[in-house]
């Protein structure tokens, strides 16, 4: 079975402290995304990437960066994090055969605290 | 702002009662259309997507829905919702206007009873 997988499930950090979030997928996809998901907001945009060392920004990039240095792994940092960055964040991944077929990660819960 | 938007926030029904999610986007010309759910803990799964053809597309367990295109409207439908049905319902869409990168409405979540 295909997957995208997410570190970790739940983390808790200080406020200041540097995250990083990372995400691995297994399909060898070219396209990766970082989504943050919160309460009435629905799924926004933070980063994406058609390709290695590639990053563009989504539509709500500020206070974050990515990394990708390999095809399979797609990293979001939170360079300081703020109490305003706790949320779920959920990566995904797509095919350039199937551009619009988005495989999911579980999420991960952070709390900025 | 283009968008996605969906109209419901909280539906609450009764088991075997018929469901219908509205969803409406505002991105001019070519557009997939999806509909994602989350049941509660998992991760989010493609119910059905709509890219060309048949504008009535059907998608797993049981749920359809209807491209209008002079609406700009995907809305969800199940006939006869069950109490596992219960989850969070999620619209999306990828338009050529905005490179296809995939955006999502805010959600509905629905609750059904038994």
């Amino acid at each position: 079975d295909v997957k995208v997988t997410q570190s970790s499930r739940y983390l808790v950090k200080r406020t200041g402290e540097k995250v990083f979030l990372e995400c691995v997928q297994d399909m060898d996809h070219e396209n990766m995304f970082w989504y943050r998901q919160d309460p009435g907001l629905g799924l926004r945009l933070i980063y994406f990437s058609y390709d290695v060392k590639m990053k563009e920004k989504g539509d709500i990039p500020e206070g974050y960066s990515v990394s990708r240095e390999k095809k399979e792994r797609f990293s979001l940092i939170l360079e300081s994090a703020s109490t305003n960055q706790t949320s779920m964040y959920l990566c995904a991944s797509s095919s350039d055969r199937e551009l619009y077929g988005y495989t999911f990660g579980s999420g991960t819960r952070l709390t900025v605290v | 702002a283009q968008s996605v938007s969906q109209h419901n926030h909280h539906v609450i029904l009764s088991e075997a009662a018929s469901l219908e999610l509205g969803c409406n986007y505002s991105y001019g010309g070519t557009v997939n259309l999806f509909w994602y759910v989350q049941y509660p803990g998992q991760h989010l799964q493609l119910l059905l997507k709509y890219f060309s053809g048949d504008p009535l597309v059907k998608g797993i367990k049981g749920f359809e829905a209807e491209f209008i295109k002079s609406k700009f409207s995907f809305n969800l439908r199940k006939p006869s919702v069950q109490w596992s049905d219960t989850a969070e319902y999620f619209c999306a869409v990828n338009a050529e206007s905005n490179d296809y990168k995939l955006s999502f409405g805010a959600g509905t979540t629905v609750t059904v009873r038994a």
